[in-house]
């Protein structure tokens, strides 16, 4: 079973906008990390947080984790077109080795 | 930077043969994965390896084996393929054990079995 789950599944908005994306996940967890994926490529990673951490920056990328009601955010701010792609929460589920990855979340940046 | 390299971008077999995905990094880490993602059920871990030689299972291991014998390949190889294994099957490699490292990705190979 999916241990991240990300919402919304689909999210389309304007360049300049902000945008939204949430991770629920069930069990503890040590570290959450987002990954980008542009269509048809691998992922690449934008930020981990530490689940003694509640917020973390990264350019125009803010992160928050809330381990009491087991959900991170992230937010990207002034979009571009640029930054349409799929977004996935990636977490630990107390293992040395394994990510879990969740859905992911479509995201379209309209010009 | 670091780079994984994947043998194939695409790749069509029939069912019934023997598939061989590459995986090479350049990097020197430790740990090594294979993902397959598929439409509405994302990444899902097939094999893991932690050192040369040494493997795990993941979740969904039916129908795959693996093969590191040299730290910076690590091999997916689908027995006898069949049709619910066509798929994206993506490598990853990471830094060190534990997951305050990131993984790094290959670009990935589009298998189709017909």
């Amino acid at each position: 079973s999916q241990q991240g789950e990300e919402d919304p599944q689909a999210l389309s908005i304007q360049e300049g906008e902000n945008a939204t994306m949430n991770c629920s996940y069930k069990t503890s967890i040590n570290n959450l990390q987002w990954y980008r994926q542009n269509s048809g490529r691998g992922l690449v990673h934008l930020i981990l947080i530490r689940s003694n951490e509640r917020e973390k920056h990264s350019g125009r990328l803010r992160v928050t984790l809330d381990t009491s009601k087991k959900s991170s955010s992230l937010l990207i701010t002034a979009s571009r077109a640029a930054d349409t792609a799929s977004y996935f929460c990636a977490t630990d589920r107390g293992s040395n080795y394994k990510l879990t990855f969740g859905k992911g979340t479509l995201l379209t940046v309209n010009p | 930077d670091v780079k994984v390299t994947q043998s194939s971008r695409y790749l069509v077999k029939r069912t019934g043969e023997k598939v061989f995905l590459e995986c090479v990094q350049d990097m020197d880490h430790e740990n090594m994965f294979w993902y397959r993602q598929d439409p509405g059920l994302g990444l899902r871990l097939i094999y893991f390896s932690y050192d040369v030689k040494m493997k795990e299972k993941g979740d969904i291991p039916e129908g795959y084996s693996v093969s590191r014998e040299k730290k910076e390949r690590f091999s997916l190889i689908l027995e006898s393929a069949s049709t619910n294994q066509t798929s994206m099957y993506l490598c990853a490699s990471s830094l060190g054990q534990g997951l305050l490292f990131e993984q790094f990705f290959g670009p990935g190979t589009r298998l189709t079995v017909l």
